[in-house]
């Protein structure tokens, strides 16, 4: 079985500072991880993805995360928060070789201030 | 390229009432899915179509929930009847295929609230 953890439910940064989402996964498999962001009234979109390839994988808006398989973490990070980088962001792991069965995490709601 | 597009965005329904919901994916995706997502919860699948047939549907509650997927390309997921515990954002997605470096598009759901 797959499962991921979102260690915050909410974190709060100011603008131009480092954001830190954590993530930490379990799998049978080698895992597909993600990132997705949900804006307010707005469909999910993929802000990254890792597929075995490179470990540091980058992403949209200067996000990036890095796959760590000896803590099983998949940590997302931005250098300099903006404000409109404000919304809910989901870690996401599914069996490598498919894009189907995504296990959702329960979510980190991320609030940037001035 | 046109987004997935969900229908209703809203709905309030009195439980036991029936309802349904429309989805209609991105042009030339062959894999649909219908996630769950409650208040404070992650989306959690339903079902997941491939064409007009169904791969997965392990986590439906077949005894109220049911979908269709007709000539592969809408969907509509009904619940009959509903109860207090369907509230919730119901989120269609598609993807072109199944491998690892396919996307999956969301739509924006359909917020459904039992009272």
């Amino acid at each position: 079985a797959q499962s991921v953890t979102q260690l915050d439910s909410h974190v709060s940064v100011s603008e131009g500072t480092p954001v830190l989402l954590r993530c930490n996964y379990s799998s049978s498999y080698s895992p597909s991880l993600f990132w997705y962001v949900q804006h307010p009234n707005k469909g999910l979109q993929l802000l990254l993805k890792y597929t075995s390839a490179a470990t540091l994988v980058k992403g949209i808006n200067g996000f990036e995360a890095e796959f760590k398989k000896s803590e099983t973490s998949f940590h997302l990070t931005k250098p300099s928060a903006h404000m409109s980088d404000a919304a809910e962001y989901f870690c996401v792991v599914s069996e490598a070789g498919t894009a189907s069965k995504l296990t959702f995490g329960t979510g980190t709601r991320l609030q940037v201030t001035l | 390229e046109a987004g997935v597009a969900q229908s209703p965005r809203y709905k309030i329904i009195e439980k036991r009432q029936s309802v349904a919901f429309w989805c209609n994916p991105i042009s030339g995706h062959a894999t649909l899915y219908w996630y769950q997502q409650i208040l404070g919860q992650g989306p959690k699948l339903l079902i997941q179509f491939q064409n007009n047939g169904v791969v997965d549907d392990s986590q439906l509650p077949k005894d109220r929930f049911s979908a269709e997927r007709l000539k592969g390309v809408d969907s509509t997921l009904k619940i009959q009847p509903a109860k207090l515990e369907d509230s919730a954002v119901y989120l269609c997605a598609s993807t072109w295929g199944r491998g690892t470096n396919t996307e999956a598009f969301f739509g924006q759901g359909t917020r459904l609230t039992v009272v």
